[in-house]
Parts: C-alpha cells; structure tokens; sequence
C-alpha cells in the first residue's frame, strides 16, 4: 500500500531562518512525488516534483531512496512562505491505475514570524 | 483565468439525500481526477477519469460514482447521504505530465 507521512502537523520559524519540511513515503518501486501547497484563500497548487528537479520559490526537495524521503527546504524563509503544505506521491509512468492517482500526506502547516 | 471551475461552491444536504458536484477542467486537459478532503486531513483519491473512462478508483463505497463528458467536464455523485460525507471535494485537472491543477472545492455538509 502507499503512504506519505508527514510528521509535523505545525512548524513555526523566523523570518531568515532554514526550513525543512519533513515526508517519508511508502510505495513498492519507484514513485513520482510532489510538493504541494495552499496559500490562505487560495487553491492547492503544484509546488515541485521531484523528477522536475527544479527550484520554485526558493524551495528544493531531494529524493532520498535509501531513506523513503523526500523533504522540502528553504535556506532563508520568507512571511509569504506562510502556508499549508502537502507532499504527495503517485505511480510512475506506466504503472496502471496508480499512475496520476495522488496520495498525500496529513500536510504541514508553516508559519514564518516576522 | 481558465483555471478549473467547480460548482457549486458550498452546499448543505440532509442525511439520505443525493448531491451532484460538477467540475470543468482546464482547456485541454482530457483527464480529471476527484478528491475527498476531511478537515484536518489530507485529500483522499475518490477517481480518475481520461477521455470518459475511469482509470482508477479509490477506497470509496458504491454509493460514490462519477462520469466524465465528451466536453471532458465530470461529475461526482453521492447517493444516500452520511454525516461522514460532510467535507471539501476536490476537483483536479490533470495534464500530459500527470500534473493536477486544483479547483477551489466544494464544501458539502450534510445534516
């Protein structure tokens, strides 16, 4: 069965400071998995995939196979980081029915103090 | 901006009662997928649908069924109504790169 955990229902830093959003996956083979996140009032958005290996806003997130990881950092958080944010992960291409299907986790909510 | 458009926003049932949720994808996008989100939760995979087949479906009981039209708009259909059925459904537009592009919800609560 796939799973995504995300351990910190809350994470509080200031403004400048590192941050990492902690995710561990569960899944037989090879998933594709995502970032997303919600700002206040709006949509939940697509933030990055891992296979993207993109920086958005500042934010990576490096694939850890060894350790079924796939955390989110952010050298210097900024106050509209401020946001709800959910990793998730599907099948990889060619994988049947679990391929675009998204399991996310329990999501994180992030708030950056001034 | 021709974003992914649910409707109705906001609905409130009464327990037994059936409710129809309609979605409109990005132009495009030939797929669409449904999501349940419980408060304080995650949202959970309810079903996939390309080109008016379903691909996929999740851990959902029978009185959950949808269907997608040849204009790739879909809908989500809730018979026999449960207080557990109260939450935040998500429609989600998917592109060629499996990428899901969210609507803003609709918030069902049922009484």
């Amino acid at each position: 069965a796939q799973r995504v955990t995300q351990p910190e229902k809350l994470l509080s830093v200031f403004k400048g400071a590192p941050v990492e959003l902690k995710c561990n996956y569960s899944y037989s083979g090879s998933p594709e998995l995502f970032w997303y996140v919600q700002y206040s009032r709006q949509r939940l958005q697509l933030l990055l995939r891992h296979i993207s290996r993109e920086s958005i806003k500042g934010f990576t997130a490096d694939l850890n196979k060894g350790e079924t990881s796939f955390h989110l950092k952010k050298p210097f958080a900024q106050e509209e980081d401020s946001a709800m944010y959910y990793c998730a992960l599907s099948g990889p291409r060619g994988s049947g029915t679990s391929y675009g299907k998204l399991t996310f986790g329990q999501g994180t909510i992030l708030t950056v103090h001034p | 901006d021709a974003g992914v458009t649910q409707s109705p926003t906001h609905l409130i049932k009464t327990r037994g009662q059936h409710v129809t949720l309609r979605c409109s994808p990005i132009s495009g996008h030939k797929s669409v997928s449904w999501y349940q989100q419980v408060l304080g939760q995650g949202p959970q995979f309810i079903f996939q649908y390309y080109e008016k087949e379903e691909r996929g479906r999740g851990n959902f009981p029978d009185r959950f069924s949808a269907r997608q039209f040849p204009n790739y708009s879909s809908e989500l259909n809730v018979n026999a109504l449960l207080l557990g059925d109260s939450a935040l459904y998500l429609c989600a537009s998917i592109n060629r790169n499996t990428e899901a592009f969210f609507g803003q919800g609709t918030r069902l609560t049922v009484v």
